[in-house]
């Protein structure tokens, strides 16, 4: 699985959109980039994920560069339920070796205020 | 529609005991898999299962063990349990090439 390399943490004001970048410059032709968040003391779950075009759903948008190098996750109001760290992880999705397994790094701390 | 549950939340253990962890899934998923989560880290792989009856080696294996003989359960075993398996257990589920769904985790403190 490529690398990906995110902020250590970020701060965005209630109300305003989170803006969250990740690199991936590694990434191949048949990887995704998948975004997952944990909330202090839950388990993670899943955002939402993309090949090379743009995606939204109830939850986020997913914009990733023509070159596939970068990504960037947008919470378009984000609250202060939002406040979590942000996993961005690159990945062939199905089965490889080691079993569909996730490699979740260090992520973003996102935390949203006032 | 509950999705990931795992029971128990929370379990204080001392060296040598054994105990196992529950996870059940209600959303038909033929994938299972166990993780743990240590301070400061991201989550490593334990076993997985791709259907009732079936168990894999993750990354981390040693010294436990994983049973999945219904399609909606999948089990963790400790059969001798010690300190460096202190941890948070996350269990996740999925179909073939979707999204993993987890659970809550269960907190395992082990004296």
């Amino acid at each position: 699985d490529a690398k990906t390399t995110q902020p250590p943490s970020m701060d965005c004001a209630e109300g305003r959109a989170a803006n969250l970048p990740c690199n991936h410059s590694t990434i191949s032709g048949n990887e995704y980039v998948y975004w997952y968040r944990q909330i202090h003391s839950q388990g993670p779950q899943y955002i939402i994920h993309g090949l090379k075009n743009n995606e939204t759903n109830e939850m986020a948008s997913l914009i990733i560069t023509e070159d596939r190098k970068s990504s960037t996750l947008i919470l378009p109001h984000a609250t202060l339920r939002d406040t979590a760290v942000y996993y961005c992880i690159v990945r062939v999705p199905g089965f490889t070796g080691g079993g569909n397994k996730l490699t979740f790094g260090t992520g973003t701390q996102l935390k949203v205020e006032l | 529609n509950a999705g990931v549950t795992q029971t128990p939340k929370f379990r204080v253990l001392k060296t040598g005991q054994s105990m196992t962890l529950l996870c059940a899934q209600d959303m038909n998923h033929e994938y299972m898999y166990w993780y743990r989560q240590d301070p400061g880290m991201g989550l490593r792989l334990i076993h997985y299962s791709v259907g009732e009856g079936t168990t894999a080696k993750g990354e981390v294996p040693d010294g436990y063990n994983v049973s999945r003989l219904k399609k909606q359960n999948f089990l963790l075993g400790l059969e001798s349990a010690a300190p460096s398996q202190t941890s948070v257990y996350f269990c996740a589920s999925s179909l073939y090439n979707q999204p993993q769904h987890f659970g809550d985790g269960t907190r395992l403190s082990i004296l």
